[in-house]
């Protein structure tokens, strides 16, 4: 069994700062890892699609980072806002010869006004 | 924008009852899969499928069964629902080739078995 691991496991973050956490796998067989932003009552949503070492990818002020040799990403949110509670998952491809993904099990972000 | 939208958004059932759970999305998506998210746990596959007709067990397949009829249709069918399958079940869906493509899903059911 592969295991894909977050932490922390829930976060509380002041509006306005700048935070980041962590999503752990196994580095042999790694793929390819996936963010996803999921807010309550909506679909989680596609943030980063990451395949290669050192890669580094933004989207406003979300960004990530992959470490595929020592296998991590971190996911870093600039300035804090309230829009971006949410729980963030991690879910990686490993080179299996099928399109399982293996999920986290998330991190729940509060931003306190 | 890829639209992936499952029947039901809350359901109850009771014991025993055979459940369809419907999915359907309109990109022409090879790829279908149904998931279950329980508290302190990652979203877990149940299975997936391929292509029309094709299926696969996801990690956690008991109690359940797929069908695939046509490429946009994906459906979940809990054969004798229990207690123990009260859970959120998410349907996704995704282009070939998912090293560089993500899942798209839909907004999920929230079923409770009593």
């Amino acid at each position: 069994i592969l295991n894909v691991e977050q932490s922390p496991q829930s976060l509380h973050v002041q509006e306005g700062d700048s935070t980041n956490f962590t999503c752990s796998f196994p580095s042999s067989n790694f793929y390819a890892l996936h963010w996803y932003r999921w807010e309550t009552a909506k679909s989680p949503e596609a943030l980063f699609v990451m395949t290669l070492n050192g890669d580094e990818k933004k989207k406003g002020r979300i960004s990530a980072t992959l470490n595929t040799k020592e296998g991590y990403s971190y996911l870093y949110i600039k300035g804090s806002q309230p829009e971006d509670s949410a729980t963030y998952l991690c879910a990686c491809l490993f080179n299996f010869g099928n399109e399982k993904l293996t999920f986290g099990t998330g991190t729940r972000l509060t931003i306190i006004p | 924008d890829v639209k992936v939208t499952q029947s039901s958004r809350y359901l109850v059932k009771r014991t025993g009852e055979k459940v369809f759970l419907e999915c359907v999305q309109d990109m022409d998506h090879e790829n279908m899969f149904w998931y279950r998210q329980d508290p302190g746990l990652g979203l877990r596959l149940i299975y997936f499928s391929y292509d029309v007709k094709m299926k696969e067990k996801g990690d956690i397949p008991e109690g359940y069964s797929v069908s695939r009829e046509k490429k946009e249709r994906f459906s979940l069918i809990l054969e004798s629902a229990s207690t123990n399958q009260t859970s959120m079940y998410l349907c996704a869906s995704t282009q070939e080739g998912q090293h560089n493509q993500p899942q798209h899903f839909g907004d999920g059911t929230r079923l409770s078995i009593l």
